[in-house]
């Protein structure tokens, strides 16, 4: 697609409760990423994807939370039994390659999650 | 660890009005640094970006120049426009920690009137 789509744009969810975020990332970027932007936290890395593996998950906050990519291309973001604290807007961002010293990064608008 | 320190906002400025957003960072060896803008109800967006000591990046008359003496990479444009009101983050990517995993600043707003 012409950018990265992120799906919802909005989601309300109860305290407990399971999520699931999409990211649908520029096609032919084998890169992705997931990001977390919160009030108090500002932005945060998550997790980073080349092509369908993880090498680096280092910050994803707990086990309640995991994602997933398949066929080098759409991730999916789950959030088990959310917490207040998870709300947030959560960032995808997709590049050519990845950990590259001049990758640009694209970033998609977000999935605003508020957990009430 | 890694760091990004900016200015607090907002910063708010009349149109044309010359603007300098603050950036200093703490990192270990050599980081390549970025300027992403966010404008209101859209995504984050690369502005510019400096990969080693003394390049000095540039877009939409932003200029942003590596300073590795004093470990600094401030944002400036001689003459805003109200088209300019966003939120500005400076950024960082260093080997150490792998390039893919940026460091953000907390975020600078700006605000041009006309």
């Amino acid at each position: 697609g012409a950018g990265v789509s992120q799906s919802p744009s909005n989601k309300v969810t109860e305290k407990g409760k399971d999520v699931e975020l999409r990211c649908d990332p520029i096609s032919g970027h084998t890169a992705l990423y997931w990001y977390r932007q919160s009030l108090g936290q500002g932005l945060e890395f998550l997790i980073y994807f080349q092509g369908n593996s993880a090498p680096d998950k280092s910050g994803l906050p707990s086990d309640r939370f995991s994602a997933e990519r398949t066929g080098g291309s759409v991730s999916t973001l789950t959030i088990q039994r959310t917490q207040q604290e998870d709300s947030a807007v959560y960032l995808c961002a997709s590049s050519l390659e990845g950990n590259r010293r001049n990758t640009e990064a694209f970033f998609g608008q977000g999935t605003r999650l508020t957990v009430v | 660890g890694n760091s990004v320190t900016q200015m607090e906002g907002p910063v708010t400025l009349s149109e044309e009005a010359f603007l300098t957003i603050n950036c200093t960072y703490t990192a270990t060896g050599y980081p390549s640094l970025f300027w992403y803008v966010q404008y209101p109800g859209e995504g984050l967006q690369l502005l510019l970006k400096a990969t080693k000591a003394d390049d000095k990046g540039s877009n939409k008359g932003f200029e942003a120049t590596y300073r590795k003496e004093t470990t600094s990479f401030h944002l400036e444009k001689g003459s805003v426009q109200v088209s300019d009101s966003a939120v500005y983050f400076c950024a960082l990517g260093a080997m150490n920690t792998g390039f893919q995993k940026l460091v953000f600043g907390t975020g600078t707003r700006l605000l041009v009137s006309p």
